[in-house]
């Protein structure tokens, strides 16, 4: 089956510093991948997603590269803020862009918890 | 734009008792999902549904039901609530399948006591 291998946290890094969370993934055929971030109290939100081999995804100075030769899809920042603490979690969906009639389910790794201090 | 609304935000259940958590989206879409996220865990699929009227159990089922009455709404209803179903659920809902993001709730934190 499909799974999603997250580096574990915390992350603590001061600000300005660079990130990586390292994701790595099992999955048959050409998954889609996605970043999702998930700040205190609140539910997930996309942070960024690549298609197909290759692909970058790129949101609020975060990229991400589809490496299928690796299987890997590695978050990246260059200057981390105090406003990116938050947990991360990388994720997969079966598939790739086709609308099945079957729902996408996504399955997550295990999230990494980063903290940006002063 | 409200996208994605659950309540309530918090509960707390004795052992045994039942509840709906509530889940409504605005943005017509199809595909609605539930999951539960415990601590060091990610997130857990426990049924989704691909429109009106179909639903089908993801990776965690048992002691939920769901509906699907409406585009809108996709309640879960839990009927005799157990420890071990102490967590944080999430609605979320998408357009279409595949490498079409998910849109998430702000999550219910439920403790059966």
């Amino acid at each position: 089956g499909n799974s999603v291998t997250q580096m574990e946290g915390p992350v603590t890094l001061s600000e300005e510093a660079f990130l990586t969370i390292n994701c790595t993934y099992t999955a048959t055929g050409y998954p889609s991948l996605f970043w999702y971030v998930q700040y205190p109290g609140e539910g997930l939100q996309l942070l960024l997603k690549a298609t197909k081999a290759d692909d970058k995804g790129s949101n609020k100075g975060f990229e991400a590269t589809y490496r299928k030769e690796t299987t890997s899809f590695h978050l990246e920042k260059g200057s981390v803020q105090v406003s990116d603490s938050a947990v991360y979690f990388c994720a997969l969906s079966p598939g790739g862009f086709i609308n099945t009639g079957t729902a996408s389910k996504l399955t997550f790794g295990t999230g990494t918890r980063l903290q940006v201090t002063l | 734009n409200a996208g994605v609304t659950q309540t309530p935000k918090f509960r707390i259940l004795k052992i045994g008792q039942s509840m709906t958590l509530q889940c409504t989206q605005d943005m017509n879409h199809n595909y609605m999902y539930w999951y539960r996220q415990d601590p060091g865990m990610g997130l857990k699929l426990i049924y989704y549904s691909v429109g009106a009227g179909i639903t089908d159990k993801g990776e965690v089922p048992n002691g939920y039901n769901v509906s699907r009455s409406t585009t809108e709404d996709f309640p879960l209803r839990l009927e005799l609530a157990a420890p071990s179903q102490t967590s944080v659920y999430f609605c979320a809902s998408s357009y279409l399948a595949g490498a079409e993001p998910q849109h998430f709730g702000d999550g219910t934190r439920l403790s059966i006591l």
